[in-house]
């Protein structure tokens, strides 16, 4: 069975930083494309950002220089690390694949399969 | 204020229809990207259940059905049950912001 097993998160102080793992199971991470989503209390699902499978890499402004996005092959795993935290970043995250279509995964896809999510929060 | 708009509610009692609506711009469901729609239950990751507008996945009734026209989107429920309460969200790319992005989902609760 093809799954995201998520992990890290818990307690993080603002200003910090904070490294969020993603393990894939049943496929290779290094033929996908991935996003990360997060819902915070109350909101809706926030879209973060994603990679290819060339390593390119997408953010929405409005975390762009302070989330990145990477993923290493060798261990078959999806990261995403946050830079100076704000209680806003109070959330839980998902890790998700997205659809490939074809050789190189081009365009935009479907979210397939999803990781469980991870809550962070924030807060001194 | 979401880029993809959707109602912040809908509801309807067991056995009737719902309709959810997710309306764009020119820069992305009228651009023709493909909207996809997830079912956000309590407790649970987000599920997948409309893809390229009006496929289902394996395993989703049909009692779910997707359909796009212009810059809007819709997801049709029929029959509703209990278990289908929960968040709805669309889901499409924007050409001009060069990004994936999520309407702002709309809680469904069946009366």
């Amino acid at each position: 069975e093809e799954q995201l097993v998520q992990s890290g998160g818990g307690l993080a102080q603002p200003g910090g930083s904070l490294r969020l793992p993603c393990a894939a199971s049943g496929f290779t991470v290094s033929s996908y494309d991935f996003h990360w989503v997060r819902q915070s209390p109350g909101k809706g699902l926030e879209w973060l950002c994603a990679i290819g499978v060339a390593g390119e890499t997408y953010y929405p402004g409005s975390v762009k220089g302070r989330f990145t996005i990477s993923r290493q092959n060798a261990r078959n795993s999806l990261y995403l690390d946050i830079d100076d935290l704000r209680v806003e970043d109070t959330a839980t995250y998902y890790c998700t694949r997205e659809f490939c279509g074809g050789r190189g995964c081009p365009g935009w896809n479907y979210m397939e399969v999803w990781g469980k999510g991870t809550t962070v929060t924030v807060s001194s | 204020q979401s880029v993809l708009t959707q109602p912040p509610s809908v509801s309807g009692a067991p056995g009737q229809t719902v309709t959810i609506s997710c309306t764009g711009s020119s820069s992305n469901i009228g651009a023709s990207y493909d909207v996809n729609w997830y079912q956000h239950l309590p407790g649970t990751a987000p599920k997948l259940l409309i893809y390229r507008n009006y496929y289902r996945p394996s395993g989703v009734p049909d009692r779910f059905s997707g359909s796009k026209s212009g810059t809007s989107a819709s997801l049709a429920i029929t029959g509703l049950q209990a278990e289908d309460e929960g968040d709805y969200y669309c889901q499409s790319f924007d050409t001009s912001l060069g990004t994936a992005l999520f309407g702002g989902g709309t809680r469904l609760t069946v009366l």
